[in-house]
């Protein structure tokens, strides 16, 4: 079963846009991560929030967390075709290990 | 710093053979996750161990599939026998400790034909 569910599952945009894309997940966590793939670079990490923590920046990213609504937001300012890829959000939960399940993804498409 | 070493990168049998893969994690990671990911989902964790203790295998089919982790480093995951769906690509992590961030592989592409 997955933790997290992301939305939209897909999404196009102009080079130079913002991208928004949402994470809404179950049950208490300890952190939730970002994390981006192409068929370049495999799977990489972009950014970790903990639980007590409500935005966090890295560079053109902007991630918040409401944990009362169990969601999470990352935002990808002035995008460029390099940022053409899936985003996952992980959920690390659970009271006796820590597991980290990732969530169906968003497929992010920018265009020149 | 190196990364993570997973091989094969590929991989393609027939159904009710045996396959495995190998893991070598960052240096000094405790945690080391192995996830599937089918084409168009998002990964699905199948074991993580910590040190060589299993922390979460909750979605590995016991049936056919076991990993194992020696002396908390090298892990390898087998699957026998193979059936078609297990066609997916089968991803190595590992993290400094639990709750930090998670270093992946480039994985193993799978097809069971």
């Amino acid at each position: 079963s997955q933790q997290g569910e992301e939305d939209p599952q897909a999404l196009s945009i102009q080079e130079g846009e913002n991208a928004t894309m949402n994470c809404s997940y179950k049950t208490s966590i300890n952190n939730l991560q970002w994390y981006r793939q192409n068929s370049g670079r495999g799977l990489v990490h972009l950014i970790l929030i903990r639980s007590n923590e409500r935005e966090k920046h890295s560079g053109r990213l902007r991630v918040t967390l409401d944990t009362s609504k169990k969601s999470s937001s990352l935002l990808i300012t002035a995008s460029r075709a390099a940022d053409t890829a899936s985003y996952f959000c992980a959920t690390d939960a659970g009271a006796a290990g820590n597991k980290l399940t990732f969530g169906g993804g968003t497929r992010v498409l920018v265009k020149p | 710093e190196a990364g993570v070493a997973q091989s094969p990168r590929y991989k393609i049998i027939e159904k009710r053979q045996s396959v495995a893969f190998w893991c070598n994690p960052i240096s000094g990671h405790a945690t080391l996750y192995w996830y599937q990911q089918i084409l168009g989902q998002g990964p699905k964790l199948l074991i993580q161990f910590q040190n060589n203790g299993v922390v979460d295998d909750s979605q590995l089919p016991k049936d056919r599939f076991s990993a194992e982790r020696l002396k908390g480093v090298d892990s390898t995951l087998k699957i026998q026998p193979a059936k078609l769906e297990d066609s997916a690509v089968y991803l190595c992590a590992s993290s400094l400790w639990a709750n930090t961030e998670a270093f992946f592989g480039q994985g193993t592409r799978l097809t069971v034909v």
